[in-house]
C-alpha cells in the first residue's frame, strides 16, 4: 500500500460502455495526476490537478474526462472508448517541490477495451 | 528536448551478476529520480539526485548523477530476482511536471 489507492484494479470494457477509474490519497498532497502507460512507449502524462483545480490537460481525448471534487480524490470517466486506449492508467499525488519530493503512485488500474 | 534515453532497454541476467543501466539526455537537468515498477504495480521512488557528480547509495543500489547534469547511471550489485522491475529515469519538465524515460526492463534469473 503506497498511500495513493486506485479502483479498480482490473477492468474491462466494451466501446459503448460507461465507466469510471478512482482514485484516492490521504497524504496531504496538494497535487493529483493521471497517466497513461501503454506497451513501448513512455508513461504519459493525461491531466494535472493542483489544488482541486486542472492545471493541465495534455491534449486528451474528450472520450476522457476527469473529474476532482476534492484535493483527495480523483476520478477519470470513460466512454465510447477504442480498443486503443487499452492501457495501464496510473494515478499518481505529489507535494511540494515534485521534482525533488517525487510522486506517489497508486497501483494502477489495468483497462481493456473490447 | 526533453527526451530522456534509457539504455539498454532490455537485460536479463543471471541472480548474482551486476549490472548499470544509463539515463541520457542533451539538456541539463535540475534534478532527476529514478523509480523502480514491478509488474502489475506503480512505480516507486528510489532516489532523488540534485548535484553534478552525486552518488547515493541504496543497499545495492548505486546511483550516480553525471558532472553536466546530464546523465545518470544506475549501479546493481550482486543482482538478486526481487531486483527484477522496470527501471525508470525522470526528470523535472518545464511545466513542472515529471518527464519519464521508457526505462529498462530487468529481469534477474535465479
Amino acid at each position: 500500500e503506497t498511500g495513493v489507492t486506485q479502483t479498480p484494479r482490473h477492468l474491462v470494457m466494451g466501446m459503448t460502455n460507461k465507466k469510471s477509474l478512482k482514485c484516492e490519497q490521504h497524504l496531504g498532497h496538494n497535487a493529483m495526476y493521471w497517466y497513461k502507460q501503454s506497451a513501448k512507449k513512455p508513461l504519459e502524462l493525461m491531466f494535472v490537478y493542483n489544488f482541486k483545480e486542472q492545471t493541465e490537460n495534455n491534449s486528451v481525448p474528450s472520450r476522457f474526462s476527469p473529474e476532482c471534487p476534492n484535493s483527495s480524490h480523483l476520478f477519470l470517466h470513460l466512454h465510447t472508448l477504442q480498443p486503443e486506449d487499452s492501457a495501464l492508467y496510473l494515478c499518481a499525488s505529489s507535494s511540494r517541490d515534485r521534482n525533488h519530493y517525487g510522486y506517489t503512485f497508486g497501483s494502477g488500474t489495468r483497462l481493456t477495451v473490447v | 528536448t526533453q527526451l530522456l534515453e534509457q539504455s539498454p532497454q532490455f537485460l536479463s541476467i543471471q541472480e548474482g551478476e551486476n549490472l548499470t543501466v544509463y539515463c541520457n539526455s542533451s539538456s541539463v537537468f535540475s534534478s532527476l529520480q529514478w523509480y523502480r515498477q514491478e509488474p502489475g504495480e506503480g512505480p516507486v521512488l528510489l532516489v532523488t539526485v540534485v548535484t553534478g557528480g552525486e552518488v547515493k547509495k541504496l543497499k545495492r543500489l548505486t546511483f550516480q548523477f553525471g558532472d553536466a547534469r546530464k546523465d545518470s547511471s544506475l549501479h546493481i550489485t550482486a543482482a538478486q530476482p526481487g531486483d527484477t522491475g522496470l527501471y525508470l529515469c525522470v526528470r523535472g519538465g518545464s511545466q513542472g511536471n515529471l518527464i519519464f524515460g521508457k526505462g529498462t526492463k530487468l529481469s534477474v534469473k535465479p
